[in-house]
């Protein structure tokens, strides 16, 4: 079975923090994504990489960065929290293959105070 | 333009009863990939289920059957027989072969309540 794990399930930072969301995969997956869901706005990307040190802005990448090193992890950061970045955190993974979907983290409930 | 509409924010089904949630879609291209995924409460995104837009039947795992009709650019999303445990949110998305790198879009989401 895939497997995604997010570091936290639950995190409460300060405006102003630097935040780092860590996602790793263990099925080998070339690509990952990063999204966020607010109520009545489904999930947006907010970055993607379909390889080692390569990385795609996805439709809301302003406040972001993201980080993969090795091709398991991928790192979400705000270099400095804003309460607007209160929200859901989901990390996704998926193969290269036509068919394949995205199999995704339990998530991570972000609130910046 | 949205790429996929869910009309409905919230739908009521009985349980055992059968319950269609809806989806749009808008694309130009001729291939591309419709998928159905639910969250529970607790948070993460469960896979239901996938229809190409080449397969010529209609997609079904179990208790779940994508009514998928091209002309229309819908891709409805059957529950049959629900059951409690059913009650989650359901997302519709859709991938292109313009959005590159297996990317989804989705939309906004249905909420379905199983009423006992």
């Amino acid at each position: 079975d895939v497997k995604v794990t997010q570091s936290s399930r639950y995190l409460v930072k300060r405006t102003g923090e630097k935040v780092f969301l860590e996602c790793v995969q263990d099925m080998d997956h070339e690509n990952m994504f990063w999204y966020r869901q607010d109520p009545g706005l489904g999930l947006r990307l907010i970055y993607f990489s379909y390889d080692v040190k390569m990385k795609e802005k996805g439709d809301i990448p302003e406040g972001y960065s993201v980080s993969r090193e090795k091709k398991e992890r991928f790192s979400l950061i705000l270099e400095s929290a804003s309460t607007n970045q209160t929200s859901m955190y989901l990390c996704a993974s998926s193969s290269i293959a036509g068919r394949e979907t995205q199999y995704f983290g339990p998530g991570t409930r972000l609130l910046v105070l | 333009a949205q790429k996929i509409t869910q009309t409905q924010p919230g739908m009521f089904v009985q349980e055992k009863e059968a319950v269609t949630l809806d989806c749009t879609y808008d694309t130009s291209d001729q291939s591309y990939g419709l998928f159905w995924y639910k969250q529970p409460s607790s948070g993460e995104m469960i896979f239901l289920i996938y229809q190409g837009s080449y397969d010529e039947q209609n997609a079904t795992e179990g208790r779940y059957s994508l009514n998928f009709q091209k002309a229309r650019k819908s891709a409805n999303l059957v529950i049959s027989a629900s059951q409690l445990g059913d009650s989650a949110m359901y997302f519709c998305a859709m991938r292109d072969a313009l959005s590159g790198a297996n990317n989804l879009f989705f939309g906004t989401g249905t909420r379905l309540t199983v009423i006992p």
